[in-house]
């Protein structure tokens, strides 16, 4: 079945830092992937996508680039600030048939971001 | 265009009531998807629906959980008979007609049974 790994948190970063959170992932087709961002008390909210190899995904500054070869997604930013503190969630989606289906999601990783 | 909408937002049972979470998609919307999100956890898919039919609920536990996406009205998942392994947020989502894999989530329900 499909599976997503996650780097595990917390990560803990001052502000400005690089930031690289690790995502792998196992399918048997040819899935899209995602990147969702969670802040306290609230609801996922979609960060950046990838549909087929090689391409890249970005927003806010995010980037993860869709690596067919390693089965990756690495989530990277140049320089993180104290608001990009929350919990990241990669996940993928297979489609079936002719509808979507259910995202597969990692476990999350909690992004600290210190002043 | 307002987004998903969950209610209520906190749900209190005790074991052994009924607990329903609500789920209105965003306008235009008829694709469904309810997620649980255990402490410390991923959300794990649990069923899809369409409009009146369920179209995958391979990740809704055999028991007690049933979901339903009615002609009008929100998308409501229902457990029966609480127990305090139920507690977890539920987050609904849902898609665009056509089977987009983009999804688009609620705020979630957070349900604690005492």
């Amino acid at each position: 079945g499909n599976s997503v790994t996650q780097m595990e948190g917390p990560v803990t970063l001052s502000e400005e830092a690089f930031l690289t959170i690790n995502c792998t992932y196992t399918a048997t087709g040819y899935p899209s992937l995602f990147w969702y961002v969670q802040y306290p008390g609230e609801g996922l909210q979609l960060l950046l996508k990838a549909t087929k190899a090689d391409d890249k995904g970005s927003n806010k500054g995010f980037e993860a680039t869709y690596r067919k070869e390693t089965t990756s997604f690495h989530l990277e930013k140049g320089s993180v600030q104290v608001s990009d503190s929350a919990v990241y969630f990669c996940a993928l989606s297979e489609k079936s048939g002719g509808g979507a289906d259910g995202l597969t999601f990692g476990k999350g990783t909690h992004l600290i971001i210190q002043p | 265009n307002a987004g998903v909408m969950q209610n209520p937002r906190h749900l209190v049972r005790r074991r052994g009531q009924e607990a329903r979470l609500r789920c209105s998609p965003m306008k235009g919307h008829s694709h469904v998807y309810w997620y649980r999100q255990l402490p410390e956890e991923g959300l794990k898919f649990m069923v899809y629906l369409q409009k009146e039919n369920i179209i995958d609920e391979s990740g809704m536990p055999k028991e007690r959980f049933s979901a339903e996406f009615p002609k009008e009205g929100p998308s409501i998942l229902r457990i029966q008979q609480v127990v305090r392994g139920d507690s977890a947020a539920y987050f609904c989502a849902s898609s665009p007609i056509g089977g987009s894999d983009e999804q688009y989530f609620g705020p979630g329900t957070r349900l604690t049974v005492t």
